[in-house]
């Protein structure tokens, strides 16, 4: 049974800090993996897809990083802003459903 | 395009009522997939249709069933609700299903008193 899991649960940093969001997974066999953004109380938002054949995937400051071999991925946020607060997701997708992660809830001060 | 949207937004039900949430996908997609978010549980898939077909169902009770239309909306239904059925419901789609990016709607939040 796919599982994922995220750590750290929670992170807080002062702006402008660069940092990492690490996620696992235990079964290799994905098509994808997926990170998305949640704000409170509201739906998901999707940041970055790598496919499995991939490596890694960049949009602007996000860089996500996939090795299926480790079953570990990351993302990295480049000087982080108090609007990248939210909680990021990870989640696998397994036949045609995503399996996620608990999600670690970012904090950034100004 | 006009993103996935969902309807109703908030709903309130009592136990052992009846609820249908409804789902719209983006033009074009033909996968709905709908989840189940909890602050316990955290995302669980339930379902996922494809033209009109359900392709996957998540490990849930039979009181939760879905439905795909031929225009791609799709239906959830809860029966006999329980107080454990209080969540944000949220609705995906994709246009195919597979190695694609999922695209969320901004969910229903159920409350069962």
């Amino acid at each position: 049974k796919q599982e994922v899991t995220q750590i750290p649960a929670a992170l807080s940093v002062p702006e402008g800090e660069n940092l990492v969001l690490n996620c696992s997974f235990t079964d290799s066999a994905i098509y994808n993996l997926q990170w998305f953004r949640q704000d409170p109380g509201k739906g998901l938002t999707s940041l970055l897809l790598i496919q499995s054949s991939q490596r890694e995937q960049t949009s602007g400051r996000l860089n996500a990083s996939l090795d299926k071999s480790s079953g570990r991925s990351t993302l990295y946020i480049a000087a982080s802003q108090p609007g990248d607060s939210a909680t990021y997701l990870c989640a696998v997708l397994a036949g045609t459903a995503l399996i996620f992660g608990k999600g670690t809830t970012l904090s950034v001060s100004s | 395009k006009a993103g996935v949207t969902q309807t109703p937004r908030y709903l309130i039900k009592t136990r052992g009522q009846q609820v249908t949430l409804s789902c719209s996908p983006i033009s074009g997609h033909r996968s709905v997939s709908w989840y189940q978010q909890t602050p316990g549980q955290g995302l669980q898939f339930l379902f996922e249709y494809f033209s009109e077909t359900q392709r996957n169902k998540g490990n849930f009770p039979g009181r939760f069933s879905g439905r795909q239309f031929s225009n791609s909306r799709s239906e959830m239904n809860v029966s006999t609700l329980e107080l454990g059925d209080s969540a944000l419901y949220l609705c995906a789609s994709s246009t195919r299903g597979r190695a694609d990016t999922q695209y969320f709607g901004p969910g229903t939040r159920l409350t069962v008193l």
